[in-house]
């Protein structure tokens, strides 16, 4: 299994500019999630998905949409980029939700000028 | 979510043992501990967690205080490698898988 992937590891990007961080799990988890990580400071939850076709919001959604069109898939998308949103993201992902032990990828580093 | 207390920052010498401590006094019944470690560079990687007994695994053990107020995870031997941020993270099934990290403890491993 490759686990949790996340693609791009880096991007920089303008203010205003639109893109999307890419995530995957091969492991058939349910429950995914997207975290943001600023310096020195912990994460925090951005949306998560209890499976396919279900989303919602966490704590900082602001700014970013997601879809979870399949259990495998679940992409983040920045609609206008703002400086504040620079930060590393990071996916993660377990079996199902309330299951204790998760999955995290190895995180996206996004800047944004 | 129950609050939690953590050092900034804790020192230990390889193989030697390391106790890593955590205050959640406003913990309710139904809460979890969870312990997840970051390496540098990664993603958070879990740990160990627990409800009311200490619990062990390959990695690390976990003592849950009595009255549950407070937890300390116990790496038997440090190596090099266990040099991470520590988060202590209390989390029940009304939150489903939504964790909350705080700012966690530094651990520095010395050769």
């Amino acid at each position: 299994n490759a686990g949790v992937t996340q693609t791009p590891k880096f991007q920089v990007l303008k203010t205003g500019q639109s893109m999307t961080l890419q995530c995957a799990q091969d492991m058939n988890h349910e429950y995914m999630s997207w975290y943001r990580q600023d310096p020195g400071m912990g994460l925090r939850l951005i949306h998560y998905s209890v499976g396919a076709g279900i989303t919602d919001q966490g704590e900082v959604p602001n700014g970013y949409n997601v879809s979870r069109s399949t259990t495998e898939d679940f992409p983040l998308r920045l609609l206008s980029a703002a400086p504040s949103q620079t930060s590393v993201y990071f996916c993660a992902s377990s079996y199902e939700v309330g299951e204790s032990e998760q999955f995290f990828g190895p995180g996206t580093r996004l800047t944004v000028l | 979510d129950a609050k939690t207390t953590q050092p900034n920052s804790m020192e230990s010498n390889e193989e030697e043992p390391v106790h890593l401590p955590c205050n959640h006094s406003t913990i309710s019944g139904t809460d979890y501990i969870h312990w997840y470690r970051q390496l540098p560079s990664q993603g958070p990687e879990y740990v160990i967690h627990g409800l009311t007994s200490n619990v062990n695994n390959r990695m690390a053990s976990l003592a849950i205080a009595e009255d549950r107020k407070s937890s300390t995870l116990i790496l038997h031997r440090a190596t090099l490698r266990d040099a991470a941020v520590y988060y202590c993270i209390p989390s029940d099934e009304t939150s489903g898988s939504r964790l909350t990290f705080g700012e966690g403890t530094q651990l520095t491993v010395n050769p």
